[in-house]
């Protein structure tokens, strides 16, 4: 089945460390995103990428880091520097690139908190 | 500048009686509009979208939701709620201009009683 596997579904942290996660899509998309979500919060776009070896900043991305080597692949890295880091972080992928139908396919998300 | 606003943060409805999830958009432009539902810890899906076709859209799940020019409005309705409903939804709009960029709204959460 084609989709987005999300890797780890939870994971915890202490505060100074960095931690990675993993985003694989096998739907052949061009384009990949991430965002964060928070209660009561409408999605927040972190970074995202068009095309392989290229990425772009997104409304939040301070204290966040991605790569795309791969086109299956968009791992984002936490960092020590985001001081708010406790999230549920959803990776999605869409056809082509500049949204042009808006419809985005999700991971099922991972959860990260902050010890 | 393009924003969404979810008047309801919380609608609870019972089993078998219509749900409306109200949504309200600012864009310059002529807007595109999604609704996309979000299960416990899960990934967001795509329920509907309005792309400046006819204004009555409909979506999965027998849901449906109609754009209204004059009151800038996309609200979400389904005519008998089932359980499985029971979610959160997102109202988006798509940014025009240089780049497409989704806006989500807060999010509705529903709650279907038996």
């Amino acid at each position: 089945d084609g989709g987005i596997t999300q890797s780890p579904k939870y994971l915890f942290r202490k505060e100074g460390q960095n931690v990675t996660l993993s985003c694989e899509q096998n739907l052949n998309h061009d384009a990949m995103y991430w965002y964060r979500q928070d209660p009561g919060q409408g999605l927040r776009l972190i970074y995202y990428s068009q095309i392989v070896n290229d990425f772009q900043k997104g409304d939040i991305a301070e204290g966040y880091s991605v790569s795309r080597e791969k086109k299956e692949s968009f791992p984002l890295t936490v960092t020590s520097a985001q001081k708010n880091p406790t999230a549920f972080y959803l990776c999605a992928s869409s056809i082509g690139d500049r949204l042009a139908t808006g419809e985005l396919f999700f991971g099922e998300g991972s959860r990260l908190t902050v010890l | 500048a393009q924003s969404v606003t979810q008047l309801d943060s919380h609608v609870s409805v019972s089993e078998g009686t219509p749900v409306l999830l109200r949504c309200n958009y600012s864009s310059s432009y002529s807007p595109s509009l999604f609704w996309y539902v979000q299960h416990p810890n899960k990934g967001l899906q795509l329920l509907l979208k309005y792309t400046s076709a006819a204004t009555l859209v409909k979506g999965i799940n027998g849901f449906e939701a109609e754009f209204k020019k004059s009151e800038t409005s996309f609200h979400l309705t389904k005519p008998s709620a089932h359980m499985s409903d029971a979610a959160e939804y997102f109202c988006v709009v798509r940014t025009s201009g240089g780049y497409n960029k989704l806006i989500f709204g807060a999010g509705t959460r529903l709650a279907v009683h038996p």
